[in-house]
């Protein structure tokens, strides 16, 4: 199985809800990222991922709040946020490192994402 | 890890013509990957190139590495409508940072 599974496909919401989107993978990688990307933009790295525990967080408003709560899963808590934030969300895996200092970069799996707008 | 730079920004060809795409980055790298994403849709990866080859062969994409120009490029023969899609490089120096350039967009009239 190759599949990295998004959910839900689409969502819209409110800038006072609380949503979440959510990312499953079962090819047994330990590394999972989020990524945000707006229209005709490229993907922007949000967070990583490795072995469960958040290994970058490059300057993320906390109204984004993730969350990997075993090797498969990985969330996305979305509180208050603002209509800039509408974008594609792309959650991917990959294996990570084997150890802190190893420079090799592994293949990422991307889902399809879920496109999010907030009215 | 750096962002590459692809060039051309955009292309559009007719169906059965080659495609070519170049991308630059600025300092040493450990590889390169080549992904690929239809509109509004996941990126899929297509290539990965390490910094010890010069070119690497996949169905009907060719991808060089020129580590001395610091460049690569992407050759899609004999293309088709369903190539017409973005293609970014991400040149890699090593961790799990990948930061996309703006990529390219291709168009492939049939």
């Amino acid at each position: 199985d190759t599949e990295v599974t998004q959910t839900p496909k689409h969502l819209v919401m409110g800038m006072t809800n609380k949503k979440s989107l959510k990312c499953e993978q079962h090819m047994g990688h330990r590394a999972m990222y989020w990524y945000k990307q707006k229209a005709k933009k490229p993907p922007e790295l949000m967070f990583v991922y490795s072995y469960e525990k958040l290994s970058i967080n490059e300057s993320v408003p906390s109204r984004f709040s993730p969350e990997c709560p075993n090797s498969s899963l990985l969330n996305l808590h979305l509180h208050a946020l603002q209509p800039e934030d509408s974008a594609l969300y792309l959650c991917a895996s990959s294996t990570p490192p084997r150890t802190s200092g190893e420079t090799y970069t592994d293949t990422q799996y991307f889902g399809p994402g879920t496109r999010l707008t907030v009215l | 890890s750096q962002q590459g730079e692809e060039d051309p920004q955009a292309l559009s060809i007719q169906e059965g013509e080659n495609a070519t795409m170049n991308c630059s980055y600025k300092t040493s790298i450990n590889n390169l990957q080549w992904y690929r994403q239809n509109s509004g849709r996941g990126l899929v990866h297509l290539i990965l190139i390490r910094s010890n080859e010069r070119e690497k062969h996949s169905g009907r994409l060719r991808v060089t590495l020129d580590t001395s120009k610091k460049s690569s490029s992407l050759l899609i023969t004999a293309s088709r409508a369903a190539d017409t899609a973005s293609y970014f490089c991400a040149p890699h120096t090593g961790g799990f940072k990948t930061i996309f350039g703006a990529g390219t967009r291709l168009f492939v009239k049939a």
